[in-house]
């Protein structure tokens, strides 16, 4: 069990381009679960899914943004056409059940829009 | 709709005292889990220690637990015998069992700063 993985790190972008974040979740997790940090602020939920399916969005993930998990174990995170709005930490974390046992969060990728 | 509030934007403390970080919320949901956070500089979340609403005991894991006063709707963080690997900020954030558990709901986060 080596935790949650996300790529990249580190991310700048101009306005406008598209990017892509990857998360690997803790294998045995059904649950994953993508967040926005921005500076000085607590995460904000983005999206979750359960397994392949995703049962919930969040309104703070406009039509730019599209998240998927196929096969229900790695999650992509994409945001087309980046504002610099879009400047944020973005957090995915996996979890068992969601109950004592915790939800086991990444390091994160920050992304820079210029 | 779940609320998270953290009064304190930032805590200053000398090493070795325990030390408060204050948590209330507000939830219609009659069953819930509460959770603490801890992220350093390096920027990943790590927890710390969990209570579920009906459980009849405050949670304990080593130097943490966790006041909790249902009456009140409070959450509140102990640390005690505080050390410099504890300055980081720490959130607080509230979950709701009852949907499954489906996502978790953060405060604005205390930044502590544990001086030596």
């Amino acid at each position: 069990d080596t935790g949650v993985s996300q790529d990249p790190r580190h991310k700048i972008t101009k306005r406008g381009q598209n990017v892509t974040f990857r998360c690997d979740p803790i294998s045995e997790h059904n649950r994953l679960y993508w967040y926005r940090q921005t500076l000085g602020q607590g995460p904000e939920f983005l999206t979750y899914f359960q397994n392949e399916a995703q049962l919930e969005k969040s309104r703070l993930l406009s039509d730019r943004f599209s998240a998927e998990r196929p096969k229900g174990s790695f999650s992509t995170l994409e945001i087309q056409r980046t504002e610099q709005g879009d400047s944020a930490m973005y957090l995915c974390a996996s979890s068992r059940t969601g109950g004592r046992d915790g939800y086991t969060f990444g390091s994160g990728t920050r992304l820079t829009v210029v | 709709a779940q609320k998270i509030t953290q009064t304190q934007p930032g805590m200053f403390v000398q090493e070795k005292e325990a030390v408060t970080l204050d948590c209330t919320y507000d939830t219609s949901d009659p069953s819930y889990g509460l959770f603490w956070y801890k992220q350093p500089s390096s920027g990943e979340m790590i927890f710390l220690i969990y209570q579920g609403s009906y459980d009849q005991q405050n949670a304990t894991e080593g130097r943490y637990s966790l006041n909790f006063q249902k009456a009140r709707k409070s959450a509140n963080l102990v640390i005690s015998a505080s050390q410099l690997g504890d300055s980081a900020m720490y959130f607080c954030a509230m979950s709701g069992i009852i949907q499954g558990a489906q996502k978790l709901v953060f405060g604005q986060g205390t930044r502590l700063t544990i001086n030596p």
